[in-house]
């Protein structure tokens, strides 16, 4: 069954430091997401991708969030200068087009730990 | 009121049991509906789509009510491996814009 992988599993960082969390997602999909869940509550939307550009973002994604497509398999999520509060798991996703646009494959996650 | 609200939990139930989650939606331009269903520190998986006339899947089945702004789940003859959180999840637009709204999660335990 295809999936959507995630790059690292675990990172732990410094407060103040960039990360970039990788994702590749299903190979014919056409639309991309980050999500994040902070420990114990619940999954949040960030951001959606199409056409090599952001179609929607939510009021999390500020201008500390970017997210890049560089090449034809990888979507990126960079965090500029981590707070403490950016700790949670990030989620990927992907879903395909037509009636499967709505329907989310999402990858394993990638814990970010902020200290 | 919240985009997506779920009963509160946890439910703990033995096996055999039935067991029902509800969930309400406050926005009326919600396209579509799901249930999805989430293991400890595991990523969101889907488990149904919830269509208008209601539908089934084995043991579980998933109810719509539009005009309530309400949908619901069922899982019969629970097993212990229904064990999980159970997300109600809605989308207010398709496509591009497909958003998916989460409720908080209800967690479910069925003991033996």
């Amino acid at each position: 069954e295809p999936e959507v992988t995630q790059t690292p599993s675990h990172q732990v960082t410094q407060m103040g430091q960039e990360v970039i969390l990788r994702c590749v997602p299903i190979s014919n999909h056409l639309y991309f997401y980050w999500y994040r869940q902070i420990l114990g509550q619940k999954v949040e939307f960030l951001v959606s991708f199409y056409n090599n550009e952001i179609s929607e973002k939510s009021e999390i994604f500020d201008d500390q969030f970017s997210v890049e497509r560089p090449d034809g398999s990888n979507f990126t999520l960079k965090i500029r200068s981590t707070k403490l509060e950016d700790s949670a798991m990030y989620f990927c996703a992907s879903s395909g087009s037509g009636s499967g646009a709505n329907v989310l494959t999402f990858g394993a996650g990638s814990r970010l730990t902020v200290l | 009121r919240k985009e997506v609200e779920q009963d509160p939990g946890p439910f703990n139930v033995p096996e055999g049991a039935t067991v029902a989650f509800n969930c309400t939606y406050s926005n009326s331009a919600s396209q579509s509906f799901f249930w999805y269903r989430q293991d400890c520190r595991k990523e969101p998986k889907l488990l149904m789509s919830v269509y208008s006339s209601g539908n089934e899947d084995g043991r579980f089945t998933a109810q719509l009510n539009r005009a309530s702004q309400y949908i619901s789940l069922l899982i019969r003859d629970s097993k212990l491996s229904d064990s999980a959180t159970y997300l109600c999840v809605v989308v207010v637009a398709g496509g591009a814009n497909s958003k998916l709204t989460f409720g908080k999660g209800i967690t479910l335990s069925v003991r033996p």
